[in-house]
């Protein structure tokens, strides 16, 4: 069976610090894809980034980057110079057939 | 270009009556998908289509949900007789998959929130 852990409920940091988003997850395929979605305070979901199983090359994106390692079934997010406007819910997702998502990860950027 | 577009963005009901929410997906999205997020459970999946017919739906949560794919661009979701515990915000999502297997990024509504007093 799937399953995302996001072991951090809640994480407050203040503005330019750099903060990690930690994600484990299981599965029994050798086929799957990873995800990480945003939920702003507005409410919608917002895609950030998709990665297969077969890829385990890091990715940037601006101040955003993922660590992906199968080794440890682990893909973290990082953003580097946090700011407010980061101030969202995190989920990371797994998908085999079907996406499941973690519980996501509340972070506070302060001024 | 449209995305998912989902109604009503709120409802509020009483106890006992019947719920319908709506979702039409991207135009040449095969798959569509159904979560409910509430505090306490977070983002789970109650049902999943692909090419319009039901693939999983271990996620719906009891008898009292239906929901329904009649063509490629409409979907809906049923809640009879409604309760309070189901108050939460319902996402529709979809994407272009090959096969049943999801891999493609899932583009989701605004969602509809719904309360049961």
């Amino acid at each position: 069976a799937q399953k995302v852990t996001q072991a951090q409920t809640e994480i407050s940091v203040v503005e330019k610090e750099d903060v990690t988003l930690d994600c484990v997850y299981e599965t029994r395929d050798t086929t799957y894809y990873l995800f990480w979605y945003k939920q702003p305070p507005s409410g919608e979901l917002v895609f950030l980034i998709r990665r297969n199983s077969f890829d385990e090359q890091n990715e940037i994106s601006g101040r955003y980057s993922w660590n992906f390692q199968k080794s440890t079934s682990s893909f973290n997010f990082t953003i580097t110079a946090s700011q407010v406007v980061d101030s969202a819910v995190y989920f990371c997702a797994l998908s085999e057939y079907k996406l499941v998502f973690g519980a996501g990860t509340i972070l506070r950027v302060k001024s | 270009d449209a995305g998912v577009i989902q109604s009503p963005r709120h409802e509020v009901t009483e106890m006992g009556q019947e719920v319908t929410l709506r979702c039409k997906p991207i135009s040449g999205h095969n798959s569509l998908f159904w979560y409910r997020q509430t505090m306490m459970r977070g983002l789970e999946l109650l049902i999943y289509f692909n090419n319009n017919v039901p693939i999983d739906d271990s996620g719906m949560p009891e008898d009292r949900f239906s929901a329904k794919m009649p063509n490629a661009s409409f979907s809906t979701l049923k809640i009879q007789p409604s309760e309070p515990r189901d108050s939460a915000v319902y996402f529709c999502a979809s994407s272009f998959s090959s096969g049943t297997t999801n891999t493609g990024e899932l583009f989701f509504g605004e969602g509809s929130r719904l309360t049961v007093l």
